[in-house]
This record gives structure tokens, C-alpha cells and sequence, in this order.
């Protein structure tokens, strides 16, 4: 049973164009969502967060849209840059200290 | 670099063979996660560690083990390996007091069983 989806395990956008990564849940008890990136032959690294009690997390170019009602969250780049090509991550948590639940990751592709 | 150091970066064994995987936290982080990554799946979470003591486990198979040791650095032991034990063990840590709790990852080990 995955908790965490990701439904595209592609996408590919030109540079300076937006790129909009997809997320949805099935887990109404999740409280914290984040968005990692990750390269190959990397560890993920933490990209940017939401608390379930927003709709809304910016932070320069990228920005975290949730919807509770949905169960989705997506992640929008603006504008996307080739440094941006990467696997990301959506991961949702229980509150606390918890695990994190991971969806199978999306590979975005930009193009210059 | 997220601070989290991994050992080693590659292992190749063969099947029946047992490994161990280290893992040193951020200086300050007092939990550690370990979390295995097959070819084409996400992060599957196997065993979670805090200051010592063993807080949440997922989907950790009876071969494999882990342990805290008291400067913190963390281990993952892996017997009897399998054909399908051949994956990508990321270890992560986090501060127990953070409101946001991000979790910090590692490079990584990948394990090839042959």
C-alpha cells in the first residue's frame, strides 16, 4: 500500500520555464510534507517543507503548494535552470520524530 | 555535504555473505534512520535509532539488524545477503527538537550481492 504517490516518473521542460512536480497522498494523518532532490551517486538533500496547517511554502524558485482536501501537494520551479535536472522526492510524515514515507520520485529534465 | 558520512561508498559480496554498513550522524543529531533504495522504488524506511535506543522499525527483514552505539555513529548489518539485498542503504539523521525535523541524508552505500 503506498502512502505517497508519484504518478510521473518523468518530466522534461525547457529552461526558464515552470516546472510542476506532482504529489498525492492517501494518509490523512500526515502532518509534514518535504521535497528532497536527489543526483546520482548523491544522498537526497532536503529541497523545501510544508506544515499540513499551510497551503503555501516559498522559498526563492521553488514553491510547495498543498491541498488537505485533494490529499495533493505539488512543487513548482520558476524558472527552471539545467542544474535542476534531478530525481525529486515528495515525502510525507506522521507527526513527531517519525519516518519519513517517500513516493518513488519523479526525474525532471531540464533543457537548455 | 549534509554532514552524514557513510562506509563504505561501494561493497560487492556474494550471497550467504554478511556486511556491515556505518554511519555517522550530523555532530548534534541524535536520531538516525536507515533506508534502503531498490532499482525504480522510492526510499523504503527500515529501522529508526534515537540516542541508543531503537524507536521505529518499517519493513526490516529478520536478516538484517542495526545498532547506536554511544558516540552515536550508527550500524546496519546485513546476513545471510540475497540476490535481492543488492540496493542503496542511505542513512539520515535529524535533531529530536527541530519543529520541522528535516532529515539530513548521507551518500549512501551501494551493496551489490552477487
Amino acid at each position: 500500500d503506498q502512502q505517497v504517490k508519484q504518478n510521473s516518473p518523468s518530466l522534461s521542460v525547457q529552461e526558464g520555464r515552470i516546472s510542476i512536480l506532482n504529489c498525492d497522498y492517501t494518509n490523512s494523518m500526515f502532518d509534514y510534507f518535504l521535497w528532497y532532490k536527489k543526483y546520482p551517486a548523491e544522498g537526497p538533500t532536503f529541497l523545501i517543507s510544508i506544515s499540513s496547517i499551510k497551503d503555501k511554502n516559498e522559498d526563492g524558485r521553488f514553491t510547495v503548494f498543498l491541498n488537505k482536501s485533494a490529499k495533493h501537494l505539488s512543487l513548482h520551479i520558476v524558472p527552471s535552470q539545467p542544474g535542476d535536472s534531478a530525481v525529486y522526492f515528495c515525502a510525507a510524515r506522521l507527526s513527531g520524530n517519525t519516518p519519513l514515507v517517500f513516493g518513488k520520485g519523479t526525474r525532471l529534465s531540464v533543457i537548455a | 555535504d549534509s554532514g552524514v558520512t557513510q562506509t563504505p561508498k561501494h561493497l560487492i559480496t556474494a550471497t550467504g555473505q554478511r556486511v556491515t554498513l556505518r554511519c555517522s550522524p550530523r555532530s548534534g543529531d541524535l536520531s538516525v534512520y536507515w533506508y534502503q533504495q531498490s532499482l525504480d522504488q522510492g526510499l523504503q524506511f527500515l529501522i529508526q535509532y534515537y540516542n541508543g535506543e531503537e524507536r521505529a522499525k518499517g519493513n526490516i527483514l529478520e536478516r538484517f539488524s542495526a545498532q547506536q552505539f554511544p558516540d552515536l555513529h550508527s550500524e546496519l548489518n546485513l546476513s545471510s545477503l540475497e540476490l535481492g539485498d543488492s540496493a542503496l542503504y542511505f542513512c539520515a539523521s535529524s535533531v529530536l527538537s527541530s519543529v520541522h525535523n528535516e532529515q539530513f541524508f548521507g551518500p549512501g552505500t551501494r551493496l551489490t550481492v552477487l
